[in-house]
């Protein structure tokens, strides 16, 4: 079946530092690729997604591109800040009929500190 | 209101109580999921409902789980002769719907305990 591996956390960095949080899935077909961010004391709430190769999410100076040939969404920000402090998670829908259904990582705790 | 409403927050039960999870999802969508956050596990699916479809069991980790939706809004998740493994936090989401797939709008959940 589906599944998506991220990177074990948890990771720590200090402010204005370079984030990568690796994420890698396995599915058959095409299937559409999000990440979504968890912070303290939220639910989880969608941060960016690409549904076919070669698609770049971004948002709030998040980045992720859909990088078929290795089967990776690797999520990026070029400078983090103390309020990105978060768990990530990285998730696939999968390509067909039930296309509803979203198969997640086990997440990242991302802390950033001042 | 604008969110995904759920209720209680928490709730520490004995085992072998049964417990009852509400979630009230947002006005206006099709969909809605339950999904079961324990330490460590990520995220696991365990049922989804579609408008009037039928819905999608196939998640459910026993039969003393059951879940229903009533007049295609609120819905419950009732966990019967609860388990000391069932302590998780029970997440529920809702969405447009095929429309939106992939977009889930999810509640801040229920921490369940059981002692």
């Amino acid at each position: 079946g589906d599944s998506v591996t991220q990177m074990e956390g948890p990771v720590t960095l200090s402010e204005e530092a370079f984030l990568t949080i690796n994420c890698t899935y396995t599915a058959t077909g095409y299937p559409s690729l999000f990440w979504y961010v968890q912070y303290p004391g939220e639910g989880l709430q969608l941060l960016l997604k690409a549904t076919k190769a070669d698609d770049k999410g971004s948002n709030k100076g998040f980045e992720a591109t859909y990088r078929k040939e290795t089967t990776s969404f690797h999520l990026e920000k070029g400078s983090v800040q103390v309020s990105d402090s978060a768990v990530y998670f990285c998730a696939l829908s999968e390509s067909g009929g039930s296309n509803y259904k979203l198969t997640f990582g086990k997440g990242t705790l991302l802390t950033v500190n001042p | 209101g604008a969110g995904v409403s759920q209720s209680p927050s928490n709730k520490v039960t004995e085992k072998g109580k049964d417990v009852e999870l509400r979630c009230d999802p947002i006005s206006g969508h099709t969909a809605l999921y339950w999904y079961r956050q324990s330490l460590g596990q990520g995220l696991e699916f365990l049922i989804y409902f579609q408008g009037n479809s039928a819905p999608d069991k196939s998640g459910l980790p026993s039969d003393r789980f059951s879940a229903e939706r009533t007049g295609g809004s609120v819905s419950t998740l009732t966990i019967q002769r609860t388990q000391q493994e069932d302590s998780a936090v029970y997440l529920c989401a809702s969405s447009l719907g095929l429309s939106g797939v992939g977009e889930l709008f999810f509640g801040e959940g229920s921490r369940l305990t059981v002692l």
